[in-house]
């Protein structure tokens, strides 16, 4: 398996821009999580997905962002509008219920709002 | 709600030495998961050691061990025989164990660590 896929790897945006990140989690994994990292407050759960269905958003920043999951093998993030504060790197990772405690991380995307 | 504090944000060792991360969670839970990710420069997060709580032996693999102190609810990571691609940073993270039920990988800052020859 090539594991988990994010795009892109880089993105460099403006204020007030759209921004939408992808992932493609292992095959046969039942959870997505979306992680956010900065210096400041290092890794963060944003939002994880068990069978497609959103189990837990509660840290989810705040309207500007969402994230859907409409089959087993894609993931997006949406932020709308973009702010230079949402600058971070952005990790999916998914897991097995069956070894559930095994996160697999994708590569991340590191945005940049300018 | 669960934390995780690491309060060493930089450390340094020389190659081939031993070096020790330190790591505190605080919970009500009494079933959970400890580990710690390490991420080089490449961004790619790696599980370098996993400890289930229920277990006394404290959990190794090759180089790294950690020291698990359940009462006291710390979790340190030695790394011996340190190389210079240990050079990372390192994450203490937390998951409570709900039978099955996945739940929140909770991570520490992250400790700096830089190898040097």
């Amino acid at each position: 398996d090539a594991g988990v896929i994010q795009s892109p790897r880089h993105e460099v945006t403006e204020m007030g821009q759209e921004v939408t990140l992808r992932c493609k989690p292992i095959s046969g994994h039942d959870y997505l999580f979306w992680y956010r990292q900065t210096m400041m407050r290092g890794l963060e759960l944003l939002i994880y997905f068990n069978n497609n269905v959103p189990i837990d958003d509660s840290g989810m920043p705040e309207d500007r962002f969402s994230a859907k999951m409409p089959n087993a093998s894609f993931s997006t993030l949406k932020i709308q509008p973009s702010e230079p504060r949402d600058s971070a790197v952005y990790f999916c990772a998914s897991s097995f219920i069956l070894n559930n405690e095994k996160l697999f991380f994708g590569s991340g995307t590191q945005l940049s709002v300018l | 709600a669960q934390t995780v504090t690491q309060s060493q944000p930089e450390m340094s060792v020389q190659e081939a030495e031993t070096v020790t991360l330190s790591c505190t969670y605080d919970t009500s839970e009494s079933n959970y998961y400890l580990f710690w990710y390490k991420q080089p420069p490449s961004r790619q997060m790696i599980l370098v050691i996993r400890q289930e709580a229920y277990k006394q032996q404290n959990a190794t693999e090759n180089r790294f061990s950690v020291n698990f102190q359940k009462a006291a609810k710390s979790f340190s990571l030695k790394i011996s025989d340190s190389q210079l691609g240990d050079t990372a940073m390192y994450f203490c993270a937390f998951m409570a164990n709900y039978g099955g039920a996945t739940n929140k990988l909770i991570f520490g800052t992250g400790t700096l660590l830089a190898v040097q020859p």
